[in-house]
């Protein structure tokens, strides 16, 4: 079975610090991974995905990720926080056969900034 | 108007009213999906719908019940409710299942 777990459902930082969410997943086979943002009061957005090309993934509001195999890694980071990085963020994998595929998401991580 | 889009923004209803959600999509995607999302627990994928086919029932029970008569509509009806269906019910599409999903921005459901 493949999954995703995101480690700390809440992370606080100050405004300019490193921002670091973490994600594990497992997986059979090569996957492909994402991070999704969702601001108060809205849908799901994209931030980046990894899709077995280069493994360290760049996205938007400067978030980047890397996929670690080895690891079964695909942290989120971002090398200094705004005060509009404040948001809950979610990890999901791809799972299923050819053409029937579907995402399944972490838990969220919320993470709040601090003045 | 662009991007997926859900209504209503919000909706209280009794357990035993019927009502629908509705979800628009204007990207030409193939697939279109509902999700619910509940306080504390991961987004639960209910339906995929791939070129109006239902691909995907991942076990919803059957007072919720979905329609999609193209592939730019999507529907959800509702009957029978119970409070713990109460959650944010999401809206997604893609052009392929392992394209980047485009969300609408939910209905806020309030079982009453």
């Amino acid at each position: 079975a493949q999954s995703v777990t995101q480690l700390g459902s809440h992370v606080s930082v100050s405004e300019g610090a490193l921002v670091l969410l973490r994600c594990n997943y497992s997986s059979s086979v090569p996957p492909y991974l994402f991070w999704y943002v969702q601001y108060p009061n809205q849908g799901l957005q994209l931030l980046l995905k990894y899709t077995s090309a280069a493994t360290l993934v760049k996205g938007i509001n400067g978030f980047e990720a890397e996929f670690k195999k080895s690891e079964t890694s695909f942290h989120l980071t971002k090398p200094s926080a705004h005060m509009s990085d404040a948001a809950e963020y979610f990890c999901a994998v791809s799972v299923g056969p050819q053409g029937a595929q579907k995402l399944v998401f972490g838990q969220g991580t919320r993470l709040t900034i601090n003045p | 108007e662009t991007g997926v889009t859900q209504t209503p923004r919000h909706l209280v209803m009794g357990m035993t009213n019927k009502k629908s959600l509705k979800c628009e999509q204007h990207l030409g995607h193939n697939a279109m999906y509902w999700y619910k999302q509940s306080a504390k627990k991961p987004l639960e994928l209910m339906f995929v719908y791939n070129f109006k086919e239902q691909t995907e029932n991942n076990s919803v029970p059957s007072r919720f019940s979905p329609e999609c008569p193209n592939s730019s509509h999507l529907f959800l009806h509702l009957h029978t409710l119970q409070p713990e269906d109460s959650a944010l019910y999401l809206c997604a599409s893609s052009q392929d299942f392992l394209d980047t999903q485009y969300f609408g921005p939910g209905t806020r459901l309030t079982v009453l």
